[in-house]
């Protein structure tokens, strides 16, 4: 186990909605890392937080937003779901911005309908 | 930006036999190369990694080979048991500011 958590474990929307996701890092890590995993494919990077302020973006749109607060835990929202947000949605924390190990939680299951 | 191409796809092995997962990256500025194991409903976890630096490293069972002129690593995995049948992911990562990319995975899968 890495020691990153998030919550929930899984969850349903209806298409429209907002949802928040929250990701608690590994201790002693500031830095985290948000990824998409739809079905069958590999992690996408949405976004990272360092010290409570975005630090890189991916090729996501702005209702993709995100929080990072003074105890390093984050929250993905996102606005006005669509399909194709079904995903699974994962936080990954590493020590600091600048070092390269990356340690993942077990995600969050989104289903949106 | 950078691409990683991950083959192959699916594998099936029998129990004992070796495994061996091949990636390629585009960006010749990448310098680490991770690989993740992610077992069903799990997130994935880091499993070996290996910087442009070295050519290759090993942990008990595991292996990861680099050809930075080929722009190629591999994933080896020896005397393979039930319990190593995953998801495994490679990916390449330029600097610690920047994000992980991610192959698109193989499904490992060992038969006893």
């Amino acid at each position: 186990e890495t020691g990153v958590t998030q919550s929930p474990t899984h969850l349903i929307k209806t298409r429209g909605q907002q949802v928040t996701l929250r990701c608690s890092s590994q201790s002693g890590h500031n830095t985290v890392s948000w990824y998409q995993q739809a079905l069958g494919q590999g992690p996408q990077f949405i976004f990272q937080y360092y010290r409570e302020e975005e630090n890189g973006r991916g090729n996501f749109p702005p209702r993709f937003s995100g929080l990072q607060f003074p105890n390093y835990s984050s929250e993905l929202n996102v606005n006005a779901l669509e399909l194709d947000d079904s995903a699974l949605y994962l936080c990954a924390s590493s020590l600091t911005t600048g070092t390269y190990e990356q340690y993942f939680g077990p995600g969050t299951r989104l289903t949106v309908t | 930006g950078e691409n990683v191409e991950q083959h192959p796809s699916t594998l099936s092995v029998q129990e004992g036999d070796s495994a061996v997962i091949k990636c390629t990256y585009s960006d010749s500025a990448s310098n680490y190369f991770p690989w993740y194991k992610q077992e069903l409903g799990k997130g994935p976890q880091l499993i070996i990694d290996i910087r442009s630096n070295v050519g290759e490293k090993k942990d008990q069972r595991i292996a990861v080979t680099l050809n930075k002129t080929a722009k190629h690593f591999s994933l080896h995995i020896t005397e393979t048991q039930p319990e190593d049948s995953a998801v495994y992911f490679c990916a390449a990562h330029i600097s610690g500011n920047t994000p992980l990319v991610f192959g698109k995975g193989t499904r490992l899968s060992v038969i006893a």
